[in-house]
Order: structure tokens, then sequence, then C-alpha cells
């Protein structure tokens, strides 16, 4: 059954350094979403890609974050200098259309902390 | 800012009792999901409504969109230890686009 891969599973890292998150969707899906996660709360958007373009970034952290999908099909998330405030889960996501009403499939999820 | 209020936020209760999580906005969605979450896992869905009054079963879970298309409901029947999780509704605003998440329920199952 095809999955989202992410990667790595778990990182921990110390204040100001950098970070970086890998996600290869489901092959075919357009719709590609990065969340963060707080234990316990609802995912929050970061960022959303339509094929290699982006679509939604009006919550991400522009000062530090940064993310992109070059080809259309894998993205990297990137964060650096990463602070105290940035530990949670970083969930990625993605669907096979290009709306918003469409089943959503998650990976497992990078799980971020910093010291 | 539209939002998506979930309550209750926490649910400890005993197997074999009934429950029900709400999700309520003052915006429209033209579509509602439910997921769940197990502790260290991306969440999955449950299922989608999309017209106003509707109802699904998904054996022991039942759900309900509003007929205003804003609020919906989860009511799990005879919860067993296998339901513990992050219940979390997501919408598809009429007027953005976007997809909102919920807060989340987090439901514990005791045997």
């Amino acid at each position: 059954e095809a999955e989202v891969a992410q990667s790595p599973r778990y990182k921990i890292t110390e204040k100001s350094q950098a970070v970086a998150f890998w996600c290869d969707p489901i092959s075919g899906h357009a719709t590609l979403y990065w969340y963060r996660q707080i234990l316990g709360q609802g995912p929050e958007l970061l960022v959303q890609f339509q094929d290699e373009s982006v679509v939604d970034d009006s919550q991400l952290p522009k000062d530090r974050f940064s993310a992109e999908r070059l080809k259309g099909v894998d993205s990297t998330l990137k964060i650096q200098p990463a602070e105290l405030g940035d530990s949670a889960m970083y969930l990625c996501a993605s669907t096979r259309g290009r709306g918003n009403t469409g089943e959503l499939f998650f990976g497992e999820g990078s799980r971020l902390t910093v010291l | 800012t539209q939002l998506l209020e979930q309550s209750p936020q926490f649910l400890s209760i005993q197997e074999g009792e009934n429950l029900t999580v709400y999700c309520n906005s003052s915006s429209v969605f033209s579509s509602l999901q439910w997921y769940r979450q197990e502790p260290g896992e991306g969440p999955v869905l449950l299922v989608t409504v999309v017209t106003g009054g509707e109802v699904k079963k998904l054996k022991r879970l039942t759900f309900q969109f509003g007929d205003a298309r804003k609020d919906s409901s989860l009511h799990i029947t005879a919860a067993q230890p296998g339901d513990t999780g992050l219940y979390l509704c997501a919408g598809s605003s009429s007027n953005t686009g976007k997809l909102i998440f919920g807060q989340g329920t987090t439901l514990q199952v005791k045997p």
C-alpha cells in the first residue's frame, strides 16, 4: 500500500542549529502539505504545494523556515536557526487532487526536539 | 480568522460507555472530515461528510454534518480501548477553500 514517507523520524538538535525534514508523497499526488503539531493539539498548516508551486505559506515563519518541492515530487522543510519553541511533530501529507476536499494521507511525522 | 472548535478537549471514559465529540464553527464548510490519530502516528481519515444534515455510520461510530454545514458531531457507541486516540475534525472552507483543523479531542477508553 502506498504511503507518505518522512525522515528523519526523530531529530534532537540544539537551538541555533539548522535542521531539515524530507517528505516523499504518494506517487501521483499533486498537493503536498507540511503541518506542525504540538502534542495533543490539531495540526497547523505551514505550507501547501500544488505540484512545484507554493499555494499557501501564510503561516510559515519565513525568517527561519523554508520549504521547497523543486520537481513537484518530494519536498524538504528547513529550519535555520532552530528555536526552543520549534519543538513539535512535523507532519507531511499529500492528496491526489488540487483542492482541499479530498482525503489527506499523512506520513508518520518527524518529531523535533530543540534543546 | 476561521476556527473549528472541538469539545470536549479531553475525555476519559470506561469501556462500554457512549460518547459524543463536537466540532463547531461560525463558518460554512463545503465538506468536513474526521481523522483519528494514534500516538506517534499521522492522522488517518475516518469519514468525509459533504451534505448538510448528512449522517454516516462506520461500525460503532456515527458522524453527522449540521444542516447549515457549520458543525459536526462524532458519536461512539460502546467505546472500546482500541478507540483511544486523538480525534480531529477538519473543514474545507466554502469561502477560502482552505482546510482548517480543529484543536482535537483526546479520548482515553479504560478497560
